[in-house]
């Protein structure tokens, strides 16, 4: 089985602050990671992903995330908020090894304050 | 990346009656395709997965007789909730991949249906 773990269903950060969510996995096999954005009424854009190689990986829009194994997380970061990042964030897991069914997390809804 | 394109973005409907979501990848050949239902300030939930040309796998708890799932060709599945009801109103959201192991999914733009 796997699961997702979303900490903070909403964060809220100045306009230029650090934008850190919080995401920790489960997953029986090495796990394919991923971070999407929803705007409202819109479908799921993906931000970046984790499948092999390099732990830190780097997404559209200035964001990244790094893969910690020990942890189990996938944090989503970003050095300066904009005020175009307000949205939900979701991570999802799914396991490697050819394709299976990807799992989301509860979401994050990002505030930007100007 | 590809174009998922999902049509209509919102349909009201009366209680009783039909309503189609079509589902259509754009500029790739999407073997799978997903049906996802997404609850207000809630994640999405997989209501089934379709293969082109089978019979589509539907997750535990959803209604295969309600919500009938076509994946008739490469680039187009249709998700048919039949004898609506209020509480099927939700925002439904496919995605479709083509491929390859490690090829990955692209999602629609969704579909907020409200039933009345």
């Amino acid at each position: 089985a796997q699961s997702v773990t979303q900490l903070g269903s909403h964060v809220s950060v100045s306009e230029g602050a650090l934008v850190l969510l919080r995401c920790n996995y489960s997953s029986s096999v090495p796990p394919y990671l991923f971070w999407y954005v929803q705007y409202p009424n819109q479908g799921l854009q993906l931000l970046l992903k984790y499948t092999t190689g390099a732990t830190l990986v780097k997404g559209i829009n200035g964001f990244e995330a790094e893969f910690k194994k020990s942890e189990t997380s996938f944090h989503l970061t970003k050095p300066s908020a904009h005020m175009s990042d307000a949205a939900e964030y979701f991570c999802a897991v799914r396991k490697s090894g050819g394709y299976q069914k990807v799992t989301f997390g509860t979401g994050t809804k990002l505030q930007v304050i100007p | 990346g590809a174009v998922v394109s999902q049509h209509p973005s919102r349909v009201i409907c009366k209680s009783g009656t039909s309503v189609k979501i079509e589902c259509r990848s754009l500029d790739f050949q999407a073997t799978t395709m997903f049906w996802y239902r997404q609850f207000p300030k809630k994640s999405l939930m997989l209501m089934a997965t379709s293969n082109e040309g089978s019979k589509a796998t539907y997750e535990q708890g959803v209604e295969k007789d309600k919500f009938l799932i076509n994946h008739a060709s490469l680039t187009l599945s249709t998700l048919t909730v039949t004898s609506a009801h209020p509480e099927d109103s939700s925002f439904y959201i496919c995605s479709a991949r083509g491929q390859g192991e490690n090829t990955e999914a692209f999602f629609g733009q969704g579909t907020r249906l409200t039933v009345v």
